[in-house]
């Protein structure tokens, strides 16, 4: 069994560009979730996919977006990046997203905007 | 609004003693609750989880929490230390998907020699 896996590590970026952090969950499972982890804070739901549909949404602008493939890789896009964005970018599987359902977490995107 | 409190940023112990980091919940009903674990460069790890039933739950590396309604409290524990425990811990609730949690602020733990 493999386990989530993220690319690239580290990003940097400059302000008003656009970023596309990938993930790969683990095999089965047909949910992920992503969520921002800015310095000194815990994580916050962006959005969340269930067999390639969005599934639910935080507190996140429309700039925000995310494709999720039948291959169990997914993507989360920012467009007209700002420098708040800067942050720790996680990534997270689960078979069904169920109420009893257990995450399994990638090791996270550092993005840096400039 | 649903949210987690975890009240304390920083907390060193020393190797051997014992821990006790609190984890307080505001919702509208009873959430399920969870403690995660993330060391740096990694993702977060789940210690344990608390759906329902006995309210002192076990976990990963020795480490165990009690969910106390009364408190909207759901504290984790751990009788003895190890150095290698010094990470960052998050506490975290939802009550309709595990996927749409929400994380307490974490509480850094420092482990003396």
């Amino acid at each position: 069994e493999t386990g989530v896996t993220q690319s690239p590590t580290h990003l940097i970026k400059t302000r008003g560009q656009q970023v596309t952090l990938r993930c790969s969950s683990q095999s089965g499972h047909n949910t992920v979730s992503w969520y921002q982890q800015a310095l000194g804070q815990g994580p916050q739901f962006i959005f969340q996919y269930y067999r390639e549909e969005e599934n639910g949404r935080g507190n996140f602008p429309p700039r925000f977006s995310g494709l999720q493939f039948p291959n169990y890789s997914s993507e989360l896009n920012v467009n007209a990046l700002e420098l708040d964005d800067s942050a720790l970018y996680l990534c997270a599987s689960s078979p069904s997203g169920g109420v009893t359902d257990t995450q399994y977490f990638g090791p996270g995107t550092r993005l840096t905007v400039l | 609004a649903q949210s987690v409190t975890q009240p304390d940023i920083h907390i060193t112990v020393s190797e051997g003693a014992s821990l006790e980091l609190r984890c307080n919940y505001s919702y509208g009903a009873t959430p399920y609750l969870f403690w995660y674990v993330q060391s740096p460069g990694q993702g977060l790890q789940l210690l344990l989880k608390y759906f329902s039933g006995d309210t002192l739950v076990q976990g990963i590396k020795g480490f165990e929490a009690e969910f106390k309604r009364s408190q909207s409290s759901f504290n984790l524990r751990k009788p003895s230390v190890h150095w290698s425990d010094a990470a960052e811990y998050f506490c975290a609730a939802h009550n309709t998907n595990a996927g749409k949690s929400t994380f307490g602020d974490g509480t850094t733990l420092t482990v003396k020699p």
